[in-house]
């Protein structure tokens, strides 16, 4: 139990264009998934929290109106980079909580590298 | 962010020894902490978590939690080359938000 999944797993892109990434939760329902944002060799830094049927919450620095999160049922949320640039090329992974493991372990996706033109 | 510290590394052990991972937090109220591996160009997978202060035993792995300190680790007892990775220390805060730290690359030598 407790698979996410995530995709695309890889997109390239011109400069200026949108791109949507998908986290889904197979065999559970997570009211809450998460949002990260890994550059080569560093950590995961927290983009926002998303909760089903509401507005997502989006840490300090992040732009909302740059990186749209919603999240419309409770085993789907979406991340679109809107009119992405190079410096938005990253590896962006999702994760869940709940599952068989319990509702305070995250669950990853398998992530999604974006390289913007 | 910086609610989770952690020694980045590298970290050699030859392999049977024992690795240490160490890893600090700054909320105070934090309850619940977790080890993640993350192989290169791969998502992070769940290895242990811990909530209560002391040991906590799986296998080859064991993490300690001391609240007073803000202090976690993990140790890996006979180390294996498939155990080389990045570990990520995370902690959950009391508003439910999970934070990680730059993670610890090890190596183990066969």
């Amino acid at each position: 139990g407790a698979v996410v999944s995530q995709h695309p797993s890889w997109v390239i892109c011109k400069s200026g264009t949108s791109v949507k990434i998908e986290c889904r939760s197979l065999d559970f329902q997570a009211t809450t998934m998460f949002w990260y944002r890994q550059f080569p060799k560093q950590s995961l830094m927290l983009m926002a929290t998303s909760n089903e049927g509401s507005k997502a919450t989006y840490e300090q620095g992040v732009e909302k109106d740059k990186f749209l999160i919603n999240h419309a049922s409770l085993t789907l949320s979406t991340l679109t980079v809107t009119s992405a640039h190079p410096e938005d090329s990253s590896f962006y992974i999702c994760s869940a909580r709940g599952g068989g493991r319990g509702a305070n372990v995250l669950t990853f996706g398998a992530g999604s590298r974006l390289t913007v033109l | 962010q910086k609610e989770v510290e952690q020694n980045s590394g590298p970290l050699s052990v030859p392999e049977g020894a024992i690795a240490s991972l160490n890893c600090t937090y700054s909320d105070r109220g934090s309850q619940s902490f977790f080890w993640y591996r993350q192989y290169s160009g791969k998502s992070p997978e769940l290895i242990m978590f811990i909530y209560s202060n002391g040991d906590k035993e799986d296998g080859r792995f064991t993490a300690q939690l001391n609240k007073a300190s803000q202090y976690v680790s993990l140790l890996i007892r006979d180390s294996q080359p498939s155990d080389s990775a990045t570990y990520l220390c995370a902690v959950r805060t009391p508003g439910n938000q999970f934070y990680f730290g730059t993670g610890t690359s090890l190596t183990v030598i066969p």
